[in-house]
């Protein structure tokens, strides 16, 4: 199921900028992960924050959760024209339905 | 919008059958699906990709033999987890995208099957 809102629903920059994304939910959750997409394959796992963290990073990419707001942010730093892609939240509620709630994704664009 | 159904949506089995999922899109032709594998509270893990009309793209770590995916129609993928073992157990989940095309990119997610290997 896709639950979870992202904005913006597209980005383009140039490369070496910064790339924020933004993600919101609705429900209380366990963790939060950020996903990336290359033009057509499969999703692939780039972070998971938990519920009682408020920022995590991991190379270029630094993670923020507000709880209080249910909303989280994927930045992405000194952007490369490889980080084109499509970002995806994902949240995990948490309960015995292994399912995660998906956000729509952002689609980001480095142009070189 | 866009529905991608699974089925079975919970499997119990005995140790050394073989189970087959289906996945399916109901009112979009799929060229390409996916197969995702998830542990409990873990992330999602991409297992193969797969597109209508030939061989499945299998991850790195992924035994091709053990799980055998098979996409004969634009509307169907099939795996099949091979003499399962309880380290099989977990749930598996497809997603299907339209087509290849950027505008098509959107990738529709199934509700997941349960396995359970006895």
């Amino acid at each position: 199921s896709q639950q979870g809102e992202e904005d913006p629903q597209a980005l383009s920059i140039q490369e070496g900028e910064n790339a924020t994304m933004n993600c919101s939910y609705k429900t209380s959750i366990n963790n939060l992960q950020w996903y990336r997409q290359n033009s057509g394959r499969g999703l692939v796992h780039l972070i998971l924050i938990r519920s009682n963290e408020r920022e995590k990073h991991s190379g270029r990419l630094r993670v923020t959760l507000d709880t209080s707001k249910k909303s989280s942010s994927l930045l992405i730093t000194a952007s490369r024209a490889a980080d084109t892609a499509s970002y995806f939240c994902a949240t995990d509620p948490g309960d015995s339905n292994y399912q995660l709630i998906w956000g729509a994704g952002t689609k980001l664009i480095i142009k070189p | 919008g866009a529905v991608v159904s699974q089925h079975p949506s919970r499997v119990i089995c005995k140790s050394g059958t073989s189970v087959k999922i289906e996945c399916r899109s109901l009112d979009f032709q799929a060229t390409t699906m996916f197969w995702y594998r998830q542990f409990p509270k873990q992330s999602l893990m991409l297992m193969a990709t797969s597109n209508e009309g030939s061989k499945a793209t299998y991850e790195q770590g992924v035994e091709k033999d053990k799980f055998l995916i098979n996409h004969a129609s634009l509307t169907l993928s099939t795996l099949t987890v091979t003499s399962a073992h309880p380290e099989d157990s977990s749930f598996y989940i497809c997603s299907a995208r339209a087509g290849r095309h950027d505008y098509q990119e959107t990738q529709y997610f199934g509700p997941g099957t349960r396995l359970l290997v006895l």
